[in-house]
């Protein structure tokens, strides 16, 4: 069984601090997702990246998938109390199924 | 747009009781669904995949028996947990993917199962 540890589990910031949450995993993925999801409601997507070394960027949020596409990096800069939430990062193991299992998650909170 | 919607929302029943739960994609055709579960304070959990008109996939650790899913058109499938027990309790969430789309999966609200 496929597993995605995500580190940290857990943070605490201010607002205005940087921060970076990592996804990794033994095998290597197709694709990764990046999520997050607020309490009691769904995920909601925020990017994919397929290519190994592959950065994106979503306004503060970088994304970045490793050479070896076995691991993952979200690195938010300037944190808002807004980004508060869990950031969950999904891999897609098997090329052609499109079947993504999820990390462990980390959840962020971002005090005023 | 791309919704995805989960009825109840929430429902509380009584142990013993089977409990059906809806996940229709509204603006879109999804050949694939998938049934996830979350426990407080934890990831999602992939259960399994629905395809229009075949059995669904179910992950390993997952009874089928228990939890029964149906995908009996390209907008709509059904989870039914039966004769639920206070550990079946838990945030149930479907995912639809496009017929156009195989990378992008849409998630619904998530329904939120209480059992006495």
């Amino acid at each position: 069984t496929q597993l995605l540890e995500q580190s940290p589990q857990f943070l605490s910031i201010q607002e205005g601090e940087n921060l970076t949450v990592y996804c990794n995993s033994s095998s290597v993925f197709s694709s990764l997702q990046w999520y997050r999801q607020e309490p009691g409601e769904g995920p909601v997507l925020l990017v994919t990246v397929v290519t190994g070394g592959e950065v994106k960027k979503l306004k503060r949020l970088t994304f970045q998938f490793g050479d070896a596409r076995k691991d993952s990096s979200l690195h938010i800069t300037a944190a808002q109390p807004g980004d508060t939430g869990l950031y969950l990062c999904a891999g897609d193991f098997a090329s052609g199924t499109y079947k993504y299992i999820f990390g462990t998650g980390t959840r962020l909170k971002v005090l005023a | 747009g791309a919704v995805v919607s989960q009825h109840p929302s929430w429902v509380i029943c009584k142990s013993g009781t089977s409990v059906k739960i809806e996940c229709r994609s509204l603006d879109f055709q999804a050949t694939t669904m998938f049934w996830y579960r979350q426990f407080p304070k934890q990831s999602l959990m992939l259960m399994a995949t629905s395809n229009e008109g075949s059995k669904a996939t179910y992950e390993q650790g997952v009874e089928k028996d228990k939890f029964l899913i149906n995908h009996a058109s390209l907008t709509l499938s059904t989870l039914t947990v039966t004769s639920a027990h206070p550990e079946d309790s838990s945030f149930y969430i479907c995912s639809a993917r496009k017929k156009t789309s195989t990378d992008t999966q849409y998630f619904g609200p998530g329904t939120r199962l209480t059992v006495l």
